[in-house]
């Protein structure tokens, strides 16, 4: 089964602070990608990145940035945290089929004060 | 742009009977793929079902089917002989058929309780 794994399950923040989400998947997938859920809007895609070192912008990348230095890992940046940036930020990845599902890790609960 | 609807924030089910979710979107593609998942409460979101656009024929999981009306752009979901497991947050997704790194387009999501 795939497995990504997303660093910490809650998290506390104060605004102004730079804050770094990660994420690691163990089946070798091209395609990763940074989501924010939030009640009443689904999923909005923040960053995806489809190789290492490559990445595109989603529907709302103000104030996020990401990472890909290995294919495992793919790390969303919140440069100077704000209040509105309380979230959940769900991390997935995929093959780069356009049929292939997307595989969810946890989430990441983020409270910003 | 491609959009995906779900107009039912909230539905419940009694145990053991069928519910259907309901789904519409956007698109001026003719192949695409289409998804339904489950996010369980507090519990990783997992795929259940899905569609590709050129296949005429309803996908099928066990208790989870699909009813595909691409006409009408309509991809709604049946949970038959629903279960307390089934209680989640249900998301309809849309993907085209185009590049590698394209993305998904998921609507708002039904929230289905299971009364026991």
């Amino acid at each position: 089964d795939v497995k990504v794994t997303q660093s910490s399950r809650y998290l506390v923040k104060r605004t102004g602070e730079k804050v770094f989400l990660e994420c690691v998947q163990d089946m070798d997938h091209e395609n990763m990608f940074w989501y924010r859920q939030d009640p009443g809007l689904g999923l909005r895609l923040i960053y995806f990145s489809y190789d290492v070192k490559m990445k595109e912008k989603g529907d709302i990348p103000e104030g996020y940035s990401v990472s890909r230095e290995k294919k495992e890992r793919f790390s969303l940046i919140l440069e100077s945290a704000s209040t509105n940036q309380t979230s959940m930020y769900l991390c997935a990845s995929s093959l780069p089929l356009s049929n292939q599902p997307q595989h969810f890790g946890d989430g990441t609960r983020l409270s910003i004060l | 742009a491609q959009t995906v609807t779900q107009s039912q924030p909230e539905m419940s089910v009694q145990e053991a009977e069928t519910v259907t979710l309901s789904c519409t979107y956007d698109t001026s593609e003719s192949d695409y793929y289409l998804f339904w998942y489950k996010q369980p409460p507090s519990r990783q979101m997992i795929l259940v079902i899905r569609q590709e656009a050129y296949k005429q024929q309803n996908a099928t999981e066990n208790r989870f089917s699909v009813n595909f009306q691409k006409a009408a752009k309509s991809f709604s979901l049946k949970i038959s002989d629903s279960q307390l497991g089934d209680a989640a947050m249900y998301f309809c997704a849309y993907r085209r058929v185009k590049t590698s790194y394209d993305k998904v387009i998921f609507g708002p999501g039904t929230s289905l309780s299971v009364i026991p």
